[in-house]
């Protein structure tokens, strides 16, 4: 039962222009929701969150929207850069503070 | 300020082995967390340490996997016996407060023959 879910292994787009991440979940308990960017060899990194009260937080390039109706989130990265290629993880988080993730949508910008 | 390290960052064992992996954390974040991603699925979450005490143990697959913070600093988690399903990349990750964001080692890349 995977409560988390990114429909998109892989994503291609060309430098410069929106990249889109989108994420659905079906726990509705779920009250903060986070993304995460891996590189190879590396463990994941803290990139933006946003609390189930709110339905947009914005981060320089990085802007996370939360539709809890449709308990759908999405990441917009604009512009994209060659640099933000790596898998992008998608988690949840409820009161008791562990973390459910995503499968995970590799992302490559392409010069 | 150093972040979360974890050894060895590979290890390759035969069925039925022990291997046991090992987290420090950050200093002074008092939970630690155990995820697992194995096969390139989702990471999965394993347990929770706060300080020494098992907060949360209900990712734990099976009763080969023990996991201990003794001292509430470093963790570590042993496989025994190993397992071929066993193999996958083993995360930690620890965290000031149970509301703060967690912070994310490299990983342990256990593969079992």
């Amino acid at each position: 039962d995977q409560q988390v879910k990114q429909n998109s292994p892989s994503l291609s787009v060309q430098e410069g222009r929106i990249s889109i991440l989108n994420c659905d979940y079906t726990n509705s308990m779920f009250d903060y929701f986070l993304w995460y960017k891996k590189y190879p060899a590396e463990g994941p990194t803290f990139l933006i969150s946003i609390s189930s009260i709110k339905d947009k937080n914005e981060d320089g390039r990085f802007t996370v929207f939360l539709n809890k109706s449709a308990k759908h989130l999405s990441l917009h990265i604009v512009p994209s850069q060659p640099g933000d290629s790596a898998v992008y993880f998608c988690a949840a988080i409820t009161s008791g503070s562990r973390l459910t993730f995503g499968e995970g949508t590799q992302l490559t910008v392409n010069p | 300020e150093a972040g979360v390290t974890q050894f060895p960052s590979h290890s390759v064992i035969e069925k039925g082995q022990t291997v046991t992996l090992r987290c420090d954390p950050i200093s002074g974040h008092d939970n630690l967390y155990w995820y697992r991603r194995v096969m390139g699925k989702e990471i999965k979450f394993l347990l929770h340490f706060v300080k020494e005490s098992k907060q949360d143990e209900s990712g734990m697959p099976n009763n080969r996997f023990l996991a201990e913070r003794t001292g509430g600093t470093y963790s570590t988690l042993k496989v025994q016996p190993a397992e071929l399903e066993d193999s996958g990349v083993y995360f930690c990750a620890s965290s000031r407060d149970r509301e703060e964001t967690q912070y994310f080692g490299p990983g342990t890349r256990l593969l079992v023959l």
